[in-house]
């Protein structure tokens, strides 16, 4: 059964680092791995999604890679901002039946 | 403006009494999700519809009920059955099945 892993639960950095989230999945038979991003109480909002042939995808200063073989998936943020505060979550749609398969989510406080 | 809305933003339900989430998409999107969002965890899919009048149950559909009679109209019906159904509660939609899903912003639902 896919399971999905996000270490540390909760990330409190200066402005401006540059950082890096993981995402671990126990299964490598995945379609694709998308990141979302979540503000408190909302819903979710898509960043970027790597599909199962691709290495790495960017978007702005964002950047996410994919290593199947290993299971596991990093999302880069470069020059951090207190707007990126929020709680990032990673999702593996699994081979089989397509479905998402989620982690528990990073939460993200960026310090001013 | 093309999007989600579920409605309400906060719900409570008494003991014994049934209750039902609303979500309306205006993205011409075929396929509609429901999932169940805990506190350190990841979401769980409760039900999905890839089309009108089809719906199949997630990991987590006992409880719960839903009914697909409009493409842009996928409610959420959490009945007595379900024991703890403390939670944030989550609408998505996506072109088709396997596709990017958009999210709602959520309604979270708490017991009296």
């Amino acid at each position: 059964k896919q399971e999905v892993t996000q270490i540390p639960a909760a990330l409190s950095v200066p402005e401006g680092e540059n950082l890096v989230l993981n995402c671990s999945f126990t299964d490598s038979a995945i379609y694709n791995l998308q990141w979302f991003r979540q503000d408190p109480g909302k819903g979710l909002t898509s960043l970027l999604l790597i599909q199962s042939s691709q290495r790495e995808q960017t978007s702005g200063r964002l950047n996410a890679s994919l290593d199947k073989s290993s299971g596991r998936s990093t999302l880069y943020i470069a020059a951090s901002q207190p707007g990126d505060s929020a709680t990032y979550l990673c999702a593996v749609e699994v081979d089989s039946n397509y479905q998402l398969i989620w982690g528990a989510g990073t939460k993200l406080i960026i310090k001013p | 403006d093309g999007g989600i809305t579920q409605s309400p933003k906060y719900l409570f339900r008494k003991e014994g009494q049934n209750v039902t989430l609303s979500c309306e998409q205006n993205l011409n999107h075929d396929a509609m999700y429901w999932y169940r969002q805990d506190p350190g965890q990841g979401l769980r899919l409760i039900y999905y519809s890839q089309i009108v009048n089809d719906f199949q149950k997630g990991d987590i559909a006992e409880g719960y009920s839903v009914s697909r009679e409009k493409k842009e109209s996928f409610p959420l019906t959490v009945t007595s059955a379900q024991k703890n159904p403390t939670a944030f509660y989550l609408c998505a939609s996506s072109p088709d099945f396997q596709e990017t899903q958009y999210f709602g912003p959520g309604t979270r639902l708490l017991v009296l």
